[in-house]
């Protein structure tokens, strides 16, 4: 079974402080690891994919496999980063995403 | 707008109703799911079809609910004999299939709310 585990509900930065939300995952095979990203009023959507190793909005994230971890991470948090994020995992066999219970980041002015 | 659009947006309905939701995917998207969110939790899958295929289906997925994609194109979730347990946000993603199916585009919801 896969799942996936964001250990904070809720996480507060100051502007211009560095951020990570934490991401851990179980899973028997090679995962494919995801962040999902949904601002005040908007749908959810795609932030980041562990397999393009990009930098979008100045995030990144790196796999550990060795910790089954997939942290998102940002050096200088801006105010328009408050959203409600959520890392998810998805599973090539049987086509499911399977996401954390996410994170709300707040960045304080 | 041509991304995911979900019909209605919010539904009240009393307990031991039947309530139908639409899902329009992007054209081109061959790939669609659906997901219920239920409050503090990310979203669980409860089913994907592949053009009018439905190929996966989560235990989640009672036999009260059924889902259906005739023509391959739109996607109507039915619930029957709704119950106060039913209430969520239910999400509706397309994608391409193929190495990029995990490149989901989310509508923007239906609320069910049974009393």
């Amino acid at each position: 079974a896969q799942r996936v585990t964001q250990p904070e509900k809720l996480l507060s930065v100051f502007k211009g402080a560095p951020v990570e939300l934490k991401c851990n995952y179980s899973y028997s095979g090679s995962p494919e690891l995801f962040w999902y990203v949904q601002y005040s009023r908007q749908r959810l959507q795609l932030l980041l994919r562990h397999i393009s190793r990009e930098s979008i909005k100045g995030f990144t994230a790196d796999l550990n496999k060795g910790e089954t971890s997939f942290h998102l991470k940002k050096p200088f948090a801006q105010e328009e980063d408050s959203a409600m994020y959520y890392c998810a995992l998805f599973n090539f066999g049987n086509e499911k995403l399977t996401f954390g219970t996410g994170t709300r980041l707040t960045i304080i002015p | 707008d041509t991304g995911v659009s979900q019909d209605p947006r919010h539904k009240i309905t009393k307990r031991g109703q039947n309530v139908t939701f639409r899902c329009d995917p992007i054209s081109e998207h061959n790939r669609l799911y659906w997901y219920r969110q239920t409050l503090g939790q990310g979203p669980e899958f409860l089913t994907y079809f592949q053009n009018e295929a439905q190929l996966e289906k989560s235990r989640l997925l009672s036999d009260r609910f059924s889902a259906e994609r005739p023509k391959g194109s739109f996607s109507t979730l039915e619930i029957q004999r709704t119950e106060q347990g039913d209430s969520a946000m239910y999400l509706c993603a397309s994608s391409l299939s193929g190495h990029r199916s995990y490149e989901q585009y989310f509508g923007p919801g239906t609320r069910l709310t049974v009393t």
